[in-house]
């Protein structure tokens, strides 16, 4: 039961260095999300894909862009990463009906020095 | 205003005890509402949906009171593996988007 998967698990960046956050399901759900958590902020939307070949800004979005590679995957890509840009991500799916809950990855953790 | 505010805690509760907590919401269009446990370093995981009428998982028990715009969550007799935070989230009638409060978090000791 793999879930959702993300890769890698750490990561430590330079400034203005550039990266891919990978994401996959194995649930054939339709809609995936990208969050970031912050300590005493809790997790805010950075894009969503609501189904394939759709994407959507979320409340953070800026400093990042998303591919909806297919209905498994969802990438996050950080052009020039900044050091605002440390923080855990993670990656959910879901049927994207507001009735139904999400499933999420085991996180990334990124470090932007 | 946060859209979804929760009491940040912690709240040390003994073994066995009872713990309950709130969580407000602001947008009273607001449709579907859910609380997730996230353990330390993990991802959230859902614990429970909650429902008009309240629900009951077990030791769980949630309420929803739609006039005042709140969720709250009981847990019984608790457990140490209850430790860790209770995220309550919350979805609009338009879209997919959840909607996450800071957390709150319980540490339960023996």
């Amino acid at each position: 039961n793999a879930g959702v998967t993300q890769t890698p698990k750490f990561q430590v960046l330079k400034t203005g260095q550039s990266m891919t956050l990978q994401c996959a399901q194995d649930m054939n759900h339709n809609s995936m999300y990208w969050y970031r958590q912050d300590p005493g902020m809790g997790l805010r939307l950075i894009y969503y894909s609501a189904s394939e070949g759709t994407t959507d800004k979320g409340e953070v979005p800026n400093g990042y862009n998303v591919s909806r590679l297919n209905k498994r995957e969802f990438s996050l890509r950080l052009e020039s990463a900044a050091p605002s840009q440390t923080s855990v991500y993670f990656c959910a799916s879901g049927w994207g009906l507001g009735n139904q809950p999400q499933h999420f990855g085991d996180g990334t953790r990124l470090s932007i020095l | 205003r946060k859209e979804v505010e929760q009491d940040p805690g912690p709240f040390n509760v003994p073994e066995g005890a009872t713990v309950a907590f709130n969580c407000t919401y602001s947008n009273s269009a607001s449709q579907s509402f859910f609380w997730y446990r996230q353990d330390c370093r993990k991802e959230p995981k859902l614990l429970m949906s909650v429902y008009s009428s309240g629900n009951e998982d077990g030791r769980f028990t949630a309420q929803l009171n739609r006039a005042s715009q709140y969720i709250s969550l009981l847990i019984r007799d608790s457990k140490l593996s209850d430790s860790a935070t209770y995220l309550c989230v919350v979805t609009q009638a338009a879209g997919n988007k959840l909607t996450f409060g800071g957390g709150t978090r319980v540490l339960v000791k023996p």
